[in-house]
């Protein structure tokens, strides 16, 4: 079965500009998360929807957002970039509802010049 | 404050010989742990996991040890094989629902031939 697919792969964006990146999680997964990888920081969690509801969210500012359509896919919002934000976004899907699962696309990097 | 906590950013082990990863954790409310292994331009994926109740994990070449007094677990690879050379990530949580996992900022492990 197909896993989890991210797009674009890459990016460059340039201060202040916005940028949405898409998931689309595996058939059947109704969990989505997102997590910012920064070298040093790990992976770090910036929300969860399950049923294109908002379940759970990280400590990133509201510049980040995020949200879930009817067929699981999932996409996240980055206004106003800063350089700081240049990261490797990780989207994994679950079942959502209980034990493992847990699978992560390959990511899309962002960088912000 | 990192609440996951992988203090070897890398770890070089010659093949054949065991690795060890550590991990250490500072929220007693995190009851299930998980080892994620991560190749350059790919997502993390899943490795093995262990909950509170158990102290030990095994799945092959991957044994998980989790000492809940010390708050630390590790991950023991034997035998190592270059193709194990990845980075490792450990991750905690609350429950095992598969979203809002903490990770540790990750351990570089090298495998010489």
């Amino acid at each position: 079965k197909a896993g989890v697919t991210q797009t674009p792969r890459y990016l460059i964006k340039t201060r202040g500009q916005q940028v949405t990146l898409s998931c689309s999680p595996i058939s059947g997964h109704r969990s989505v998360s997102w997590y910012q990888q920064t070298p040093g920081q790990g992976l770090q969690f910036l929300f969860e929807y399950f049923s294109e509801t908002q379940r759970n969210k990280g400590n990133f500012p509201g510049r980040f957002s995020g949200r879930q359509f009817s067929n699981s896919r999932s996409e996240m919002n980055v206004s106003t970039l800063e350089l700081g934000d240049s990261a490797l976004y990780l989207c994994a899907s679950t079942l959502g509802t209980g034990g493992l699962g847990y699978t992560f696309g390959s990511g899309t990097r962002l960088t912000v010049v | 404050d990192q609440q996951v906590k992988q203090n070897s950013p890398s770890l070089s082990v010659q093949e054949g010989r065991i690795s060890i990863l550590n991990c250490d954790y500072t929220n007693s409310m995190f009851d299930y742990f998980l080892w994620y292994k991560k190749y350059p331009a790919e997502g993390p994926t899943f490795l093995i996991s262990i909950s509170s109740i158990k102290d030990k994990n095994e799945d092959g070449r991957f044994t998980v040890f989790l000492n809940k007094s010390a708050k630390h677990l590790s991950l023991h690879i034997v035998p190592s094989q270059p193709g194990d050379s990845a980075v490792y990530f450990c991750a905690a949580s609350q429950g095992n629902y598969g979203q809002n996992f903490v990770f540790g900022p990750g351990t570089r492990l090298s495998v010489l031939p």
